[in-house]
């Protein structure tokens, strides 16, 4: 078993919708909590950084994250072409020199 | 935000020679910067781990001696592929953070061996 699964995809769907995308890990320890986006053949962008558990929004991102059920999740609202990418969960230890652990990252698809 | 940056962007080299690929942290001083190989449609796979001014620490079954890593400062880490083979064509790519902060990747580098 994977530390961390997260559903491969593709994912499509029409533009001005709301997407879920989801990880879950089996690793208690993970204590940070990263979403990248990663356009084909370019490095990942860091969009959000969580610590334990809770919510946090940044304009049309909200990264969630419930550590009882070890499950992560990105919404992406009033979604656009412009977010069709590849989707990569990562997370980390308290300290552990930074080292991330990546999902295998959901490839998404905004349709006009 | 954070800028990293890799040079070159896409290296096309013969069987048996050796590519070298820079990493540098354009705005900030990394600690530690990582070397990851990605492979099509398939995450990033973490090589190994440069501390500056020490040896690397490279992840299981990567080869040390065929991947050569050298973090000389705290703005610049190297990928040294030696003796390329085609199944060493990848992308490659590294990330600069400081200590139990974010990382930050960088473009990316296309590595064809022919």
């Amino acid at each position: 078993q994977k530390e961390v699964e997260q559903d491969p995809g593709p994912l499509s769907v029409p533009e001005g919708a709301i997407v879920s995308l989801n990880c879950t890990y089996s690793n208690s320890a993970f204590q940070y909590f990263m979403w990248y986006r990663q356009y084909s053949r370019k490095g990942p962008e860091l969009l959000m950084y969580t610590y334990s558990s809770g919510n946090k929004e940044d304009g049309r991102f909200t990264a969630q994250v419930d550590k009882s059920s070890k499950y992560i999740s990105l919404f992406i609202r009033d979604s656009q072409p412009s977010d069709s990418a590849t989707y990569l969960c990562a997370m980390r230890f308290t300290g552990g020199g930074n080292k991330l652990t990546f999902g295998t990252g959901t490839q998404l698809k905004v349709e006009l | 935000g954070a800028v990293v940056s890799q040079h070159p962007s896409w290296v096309i080299c013969k069987s048996g020679t050796s590519v070298k690929i820079e990493c540098r942290s354009l705005d900030f001083q990394a600690t530690t910067m990582f070397w990851y190989r990605q492979f099509p449609k398939q995450s990033l796979m973490l090589m190994a781990t440069s501390n500056e001014g020490s040896k690397a620490t490279y992840e299981q079954g990567v080869e040390k001696d065929k991947f050569l890593i050298n973090h000389a400062s705290l703005t610049l880490s190297t990928l040294t592929v030696t003796s390329a083979h085609p199944e060493d064509s990848s992308f490659y790519i590294c990330s600069a953070g400081q200590r139990d902060n974010e990382q930050y990747f960088g473009p990316g580098t296309r590595l064809t061996v022919t």
